[in-house]
C-alpha cells in the first residue's frame, strides 16, 4: 500500500496481558516513529527509529514499552503487563528523514479492561 | 517555555470567515515547519510544509517569522469542513529525543 499501516486498528485486552503493535512504514522511508495519544490530548512521543536503530528511548513512559524495528521496515510496539492507563490511539509516522514531513498511519485504539 | 506552544481554542467562526492561528518556537535553530490537520478520532494529516518565504495552498497561507520565532496558518473562505485540529511541527533542538516536536494543536469549529 501507499501508505503508514498499522495493526491491529482496535485491540481490547485485559490489564496484565502483554500486546503487540505492528506499524509497515511507506516503502524507502528511513525514519519511523511512535507516538501514544489520549483521548482528547495531544501528541505524546514515544520513541523513533532511523534505520533499525533507535537513537534515544527515553521517551518511553515505562520499562513495560519496548520498540524494535527491522530490515529498515516493519516496527513493533511491545506493552508487557498492560494497565488501564496505557488506553490511548497508538499512531506510528514515517518520514524519508529527520526534519522532512511525518506521515501519521490510521493507528491502534488500544482498550484495557 | 515549552519547544512548541499552540492557542488550544476553539475558535469558533461563521462560515466564510478567515481565521488564522499561531505557534510558537522556542529554538531559534530550527528548520523545517510543518501544518497538519487532525480530525476527531482520526491520524494527523500533513496540511502543508510552511516555506521561508510563505506558501500558499488554495484558502490556505502559512507563514514562517523567524525573527519571532512563530508560524502561522490563515483559513480564507472557512467551509464547514474545515472544522478540525490544527498542529504545527517544528524542528526539535539536536539535544532533543525526537527530530520534530508537535504543538498540541489548535481546534477550529467552523459553525453554519
Amino acid at each position: 500500500g501507499a501508505g503508514v499501516s498499522q495493526s491491529p486498528s482496535n485491540k481490547v485486552t485485559e490489564k496484565g496481558k502483554d500486546v503487540e503493535l505492528r506499524c509497515d512504514p511507506i516503502s524507502g522511508h528511513t525514519a519511523l516513529y511512535w507516538y501514544r495519544q489520549r483521548l482528547g490530548q495531544g501528541l505524546e512521543f514515544l520513541i523513533y527509529f532511523q534505520g533499525n536503530s533507535a537513537p534515544d528511548k527515553s521517551g518511553l513512559p515505562s520499562d513495560r514499552f519496548s520498540a524494535e524495528r527491522t530490515g529498515e521496515s516493519v516496527s513493533t510496539l511491545t506493552i508487557q503487563r498492560t494497565q488501564q492507563e496505557d488506553s490511548a490511539v497508538y499512531l506510528c509516522a514515517s518520514s524519508f528523514g529527520d526534519n522532512q514531513p511525518q506521515h501519521f498511519g490510521d493507528g491502534t485504539r488500544l482498550s484495557i479492561l | 517555555r515549552k519547544e512548541v506552544e499552540q492557542d488550544p481554542g476553539p475558535f469558533n467562526v461563521p462560515e466564510g470567515a478567515t481565521v488564522a492561528f499561531n505557534c510558537t518556537y522556542s529554538n531559534s535553530a530550527s528548520q523545517s515547519f510543518f501544518w497538519y490537520r487532525q480530525d476527531c478520532r482520526k491520524e494527523p494529516k500533513l496540511l502543508m510544509s510552511v516555506y521561508s518565504s510563505g506558501n500558499e495552498d488554495g484558502r490556505f497561507t502559512a507563514q514562517l517569522n523567524r525573527a519571532s520565532q512563530y508560524i502561522s496558518l490563515l483559513i480564507r473562505d472557512s467551509k464547514l469542513s474545515d472544522s478540525a485540529t490544527y498542529l504545527c511541527a517544528v524542528t526539535a533542538p539536536p539535544s532533543g529525543n525526537t527530530p520534530l516536536v508537535f504543538g498540541k494543536g489548535t481546534r477550529l469549529s467552523v459553525i453554519a
